[in-house]
């Protein structure tokens, strides 16, 4: 059975900070790892979708990698502002699942002004 | 090309009772998932649909049930309503095999008194 976890829980930076947020899954075998931005209370925002085969995806001022052998994904923010500020899930959607995403559960991002 | 969306946005119900949410899929995507986020939890998977047939099935009573129409829209149905129900409804968009990741809608806050 497919885990991810999101380490840290939470995380409180000043603006311009770069940081890093960490992803790690359990069972290697996936087709693609996606990142989301969730705002309190909302929906899910698709930020990056890394595919298997790929090293990193890269958007503005974010870039995530994915190192499928050992189970690890970063996302990195460069310049962090305040409108940054959200809850960041990772989720893999692995070949051997029941068509489903597996989250983790998040990393709640605060960046102060 | 339009997003996902999902009706109501907010719902009060008593525990017992049966309730119905909806979802319109992405323009060109014709597989649809529903997952329940609690408070501070990453989403869990209920359901997918796929053809209007269920495509997969996560950890989720046999009282959540869904359906999908010919123009891919989904319900999510859950019946005899408990206080643990109360969550945000996910509803997302994908192609089969979600190589194209996958596209949220804003959900549906449950609440169940």
């Amino acid at each position: 059975k497919q885990e991810v976890t999101q380490i840290p829980a939470a995380l409180s930076v000043p603006e311009g900070e770069n940081l890093v947020l960490n992803c790690s899954f359990t069972d290697s075998a996936i087709y693609n790892l996606q990142w989301f931005r969730q705002d309190p209370g909302k929906g899910l925002t698709s930020l990056l979708l890394i595919q298997s085969s790929q090293r990193e995806q890269t958007s503005g001022r974010l870039n995530a990698s994915l190192d499928k052998s050992s189970g690890r994904s970063t996302l990195y923010i460069a310049a962090s502002q305040p409108g940054d500020s959200a809850t960041y899930l990772c989720a893999v959607f692995s070949s051997g699942s029941a068509r489903q995403l597996t989250f983790g559960s998040g990393t709640q991002l605060t960046v102060l002004p | 090309e339009t997003g996902v969306t999902q009706s109501p946005t907010h719902l009060i119900k008593t525990r017992g009772q049966q309730v119905t949410l909806r979802c319109s899929s992405q323009s060109g995507h014709n597989t649809v998932s529903w997952y329940q986020q609690a408070l501070g939890q990453g989403p869990q998977f209920i359901f997918q649909y796929y053809r209007e047939e269920e495509n997969g099935r996560g950890n989720f009573p046999p009282r959540f049930s869904g359906l999908q129409f010919p123009n891919y829209s989904s319900e999510l149905n859950v019946n005899a309503l408990e206080l643990d129900d109360s969550a945000l409804y996910l509803c997302a968009s994908s192609l089969p095999e979600s190589l194209g990741g996958y596209t949220f809608g804003s959900g549906t806050r449950l609440t169940v008194v």
